[in-house]
């Protein structure tokens, strides 16, 4: 079975600053997906990015991107130029792309924002 | 609509009642995925259908929960015997089978007294 596991249950970056959650994973599988999803408080999650594992090419949406570390099995998260909208509970997700449809979650990473 | 919608919000009930939990997915999407988030952890998978089959079921705890998705459209979760456990998030997510990405609804707060 597959586990994800975020090490870092919360962190805290200034406004504009840079800041970067972590990720692990573990799989014996080598075609998958791995996103990052934010959920506010209204507690509905949002899908922040997404990376295909046959990509080397680390995905990038504005201000986030990841780095994607195959052999690793990491998968970090960067946050550019924070803004206090990016204040959210951040998880990390694995989706196999064997038939097998069900995101798998990490326990999440609290960020905070200081103004 | 827009997005995905679950209803009702919040729901409070006694230990022992039944409930019902329901979730009207992205219009189009065939794919829908119900997960439970207990207090200060991550989403854990409950059931997935395609179309109106249950694809996989295996995340259902126990026999006390039942999901149905009876045209292959809005789908409702059912939890008999409700026991303080069950106290969670539910969450419903849709996708179009098209590409992998899961759209979430807002969840219901389930609190069982």
């Amino acid at each position: 079975a597959q586990t994800v596991t975020q090490s870092q249950p919360e962190m805290s970056v200034q406004e504009a600053e840079t800041v970067t959650l972590s990720c692990t994973y573990d799989t014996s599988e080598s075609d998958y997906y791995l996103f990052w999803y934010k959920q506010p408080p209204s507690r509905q999650m949002i899908l922040v990015i997404r990376q295909e594992a046959y990509k080397q090419q680390n995905a990038t949406e504005n201000r986030f991107s990841v780095n994607f570390q195959k052999a690793a099995k990491s998968f970090s998260l960067k946050i550019s130029d924070s803004q206090l909208g990016d204040a959210a509970m951040y998880f990390c997700a694995y989706r196999s792309n064997f038939g097998n449809e069900k995101l798998t979650f990490g326990t999440g990473t609290r960020l905070t924002i200081i103004p | 609509g827009a997005g995905v919608s679950q209803t009702p919000s919040n729901k409070v009930t006694e230990k022992g009642k039944y409930v019902e939990l329901r979730c009207d997915p992205i219009s189009g999407h065939t794919a829908l995925y119900w997960y439970r988030q207990s207090l200060g952890q991550g989403p854990e998978f409950l059931i997935y259908f395609q179309g109106t089959g249950a694809a996989d079921d295996s995340g259902l705890p126990n026999d006390r929960f039942f999901a149905v998705r009876p045209e292959g459209s809005v789908s409702t979760l059912k939890i008999q015997r409700t026991e303080r456990g069950d106290s969670a998030v539910y969450l419903c997510a849709s996708s179009s089978g098209l590409e992998d990405t899961q759209y979430f609804g807002p969840g219901t707060r389930l609190t069982v007294l």
